[in-house]
């Protein structure tokens, strides 16, 4: 059965204090590894894919790295508006073609202080 | 180019009523799944609807049911409500078939079942 552990459960940063949230996992042929963002209220909003070791995507403070076991997202210099709830989710193959489900961790909350 | 709408955006509910929730995808995309998040928790897959089938089902009960039309709109059912399904539902659209696999999210129906 695949599996998505996220760590810390919650990180505080000061403004500009760069950091790493974890996401390990285990899943059967793993076909992508996503990256979500959530605010309070609303729904996950994607940020990124990752489909094999050695990936690496970048989007204005964030980058996101990607193992056989394991990805990170790392935050430079991160702001207070980059406070949210950052998902991890991994999908495997699906035979039939289709769109396999998304298997999600409980997430990291991030607090960015001023 | 609208993207994922969930009505209604609140429900309060009490034990043992029905009630349908309602996903309209993302422009061009043919394929509905549907997750449950319950608070503090990361979302959990419900069940998938393409060409009007269901094609893939969570760990849940029969108690909940879902439908796809042929404009690729989608509903949820839950009949016999219970305290425990209080939480977000949520509807991510996507087009695996012409290669579009990232399942863009709704921003949810906050069920309260009292």
């Amino acid at each position: 059965e695949d599996q998505v552990t996220q760590s810390p459960e919650a990180l505080r940063l000061q403004e500009g204090e760069s950091s790493s949230l974890n996401c390990s996992y285990t899943v059967s042929g793993l076909r992508g590894l996503f990256w979500y963002r959530q605010d309070p209220g609303k729904g996950p909003e994607f940020l990124f894919t990752l489909y094999s070791a050695g990936e690496e995507k970048e989007k204005e403070r964030l980058k996101a790295t990607l193992t056989k076991k394991e990805s990170f997202l790392h935050i430079t210099a991160p702001k207070p508006e980059d406070s949210a709830t950052y998902l991890c989710a991994v999908q495997h193959y699906n035979s039939g073609g289709g769109s396999e489900k998304l298997v999600f961790g409980k997430g990291t909350k991030l607090t960015v202080n001023p | 180019d609208a993207g994922v709408t969930q009505s209604p955006t609140h429900l309060i509910k009490t034990r043992g009523q029905q009630v349908t929730l309602r996903c309209s995808p993302k422009s061009g995309h043919d394929t509905v799944s549907w997750y449950q998040q319950a608070l503090g928790q990361g979302p959990q897959f419900i069940f998938q609807y393409y060409e009007e089938e269901e094609r893939q089902r969570g760990n849940f009960p029969d108690r909940f049911s879902g439908h796809q039309f042929p404009n690729y709109s989608s509903e949820l059912n839950v009949n016999a409500l219970l305290l425990g399904d209080s939480a977000l539902y949520l509807c991510a659209s996507s087009a695996p078939r012409v290669g579009l696999d990232i399942q863009y999210f709704g921003a949810g129906t906050r069920l309260s079942v009292l």
